[in-house]
């Protein structure tokens, strides 16, 4: 899986908007765009996935740069509970008989200040 | 729905001793993965089944580390013998099957090797 690159931490006010970077510079055409968050002392939780076209969910929104090198994860409106490390992760489509597990960095580290 | 269950949650062993760590993925979950996240990293992929049988171990150190999930559905993972860089937190995830879109991740055991 291609390389992804996230800033190790970032910080934000409780009730603002906040905007996740990633660049995955080498990212190849049939590359999904997966983010998954890690609350303290849970295991990694699935938020959005992509492959070009901006996405949304109940929990977020993913925006895909037209050139497909970079994205950012949006969080409209951050909550003490958002307060989580952020992974942004590359997942080729999978074309059967393979492994297809997910390839993990060190993610961004989010901060919610009250 | 249930999530992934995993045991115990904490276990502190002494270097040279052995452990095991069991885990019951959601129901009907016929692809299972473990991971290893060592404290400040993302988590790495140790091992992945579907149903019974494996289907990537490259990064599973196997001259101390084994796995199985006979009846394809609960499975154990076991160090023998544990070394201290074997601190980790354990993580268990399942997923429908294989190139499903995403993992659900049991909260994790956390081993100290002292």
């Amino acid at each position: 899986d291609a390389k992804t690159t996230q800033p190790n931490s970032m910080e934000s006010n409780e009730e603002e908007p906040v905007h996740l970077p990633c660049n995955h510079s080498t990212i190849s055409g049939t590359d999904y765009i997966h983010w998954y968050r890690q609350l303290p002392s849970q295991g990694p939780e699935y938020v959005i996935h992509g492959l070009t076209s901006n996405v949304n969910n109940r929990m977020a929104s993913l925006a895909i740069a037209e050139d497909r090198k970079s994205s950012t994860l949006i969080l409209h409106r951050a909550t003490l509970r958002d307060a989580a490390v952020y992974y942004c992760i590359l997942r080729g489509v999978y074309s059967g008989g393979g492994a297809d597990g997910l390839t993990f960095g060190k993610g961004t580290h989010l901060i919610i200040q009250p | 729905e249930a999530g992934v269950a995993q045991s115990p949650r904490y276990k502190i062993i002494e270097k040279r001793q052995s452990v095991a760590f069991w885990c019951n993925p959601i129901s009907g979950h016929a692809t299972l993965y473990w991971y290893q996240q060592i404290l400040g990293q993302g988590p790495k992929l140790l091992i992945q089944f579907q149903n019974n049988g494996v289907v990537d171990d490259s990064q599973l150190p196997k001259d101390r580390f084994s796995a199985e999930r006979l009846k394809g559905v609960d499975s154990t993972l076991k160090i023998q013998p544990a070394k201290l860089e074997d601190s980790a937190v354990y993580l268990c995830a399942s997923s429908l099957t294989l190139g499903s879109t995403e993992a659900f991740f049991g909260q994790g055991t956390r081993l100290t090797v002292v």
